[in-house]
């Protein structure tokens, strides 16, 4: 069990720059989730993969992110356009769906900085 | 709507005492999830405990415990004996069936002081 890696570690990008963000969970793992999170508050939820299938979405995310995991192993979040108000940790999360609810694992976070 | 609320910001407590976090959940769903998680200074989320709905024994492990009141919709942490190294960020979390959403209070940061 080597955990969920995520790259980069940070990223520093200038206003209107495109950025992607990858997620490799722990290898049997089919749940993956990402979420966000700003300074002094919880993650918020953004999307959730089981294997392949994007299978939910918050309605708070605009339509400038993106996220895919195209085999169902690692995953990639992709924010166009970014935004002063984009600047936060994204953090990756993934689970063994195997019936309950198996605890999520987190990586330690991509930290975006938007110029 | 569903709601984790942590009221308790920010905890200090001298080493070995005993504290307890507070989370008040909303959710008109009777099949629920329950979930704390510890953050310390490192980053990392770290699960610390599950409790569905429907098993409303408390739980002990070690130095920790858990008081899961559905009447009064909480679920407490407890640590006795704190210790330096619980020094984190301590999240509380809620998943209702039929959505894969976790949703996260705003945490309390416990400080225990030597």
């Amino acid at each position: 069990d080597t955990g969920v890696s995520q790259n980069p570690r940070h990223k520093i990008t200038k206003r209107g720059q495109n950025v992607t963000f990858r997620c490799d969970p722990i290898s049997e793992h089919n749940r993956l989730y990402w979420y966000r999170q700003t300074l002094g508050q919880g993650p918020e939820f953004l999307t959730y993969f089981q294997n392949e299938a994007q299978l939910e979405k918050s309605r708070l995310l605009s339509d400038r992110f993106s996220a895919e995991r195209p085999k169902g192993s690692f995953s990639t979040l992709e924010i166009q356009r970014t935004e002063q108000g984009d600047s936060a940790m994204y953090l990756c999360a993934s689970s063994l769906g195997s019936g309950g609810d198996q605890p999520q694992h987190f990586g330690d976070g991509t930290r975006l900085s938007i110029l | 709507a569903q709601k984790v609320t942590q009221a308790q910001t920010e905890i200090s407590v001298v080493e070995k005492e005993d504290v307890t976090l507070d989370c008040v959940y909303e959710t008109r769903d009777t099949t629920y999830y329950l979930f704390w998680y510890k953050q310390p200074p490192s980053g990392e989320l770290v699960f610390l405990i599950r409790r569905n709905s429907f098993d409303e024994q408390n739980e002990i492990s070690g130095r920790y415990s858990w008081n899961f009141q559905k009447s009064t919709s909480s679920f407490n942490f407890t640590i006795t004996a704190s210790q330096v190294v619980d020094s984190a960020v301590y999240f509380c979390a809620l998943r209702t069936s039929g959505t894969y959403k976790y949703i996260f209070g705003t945490g309390t940061r416990l400080k225990v002081l030597a």
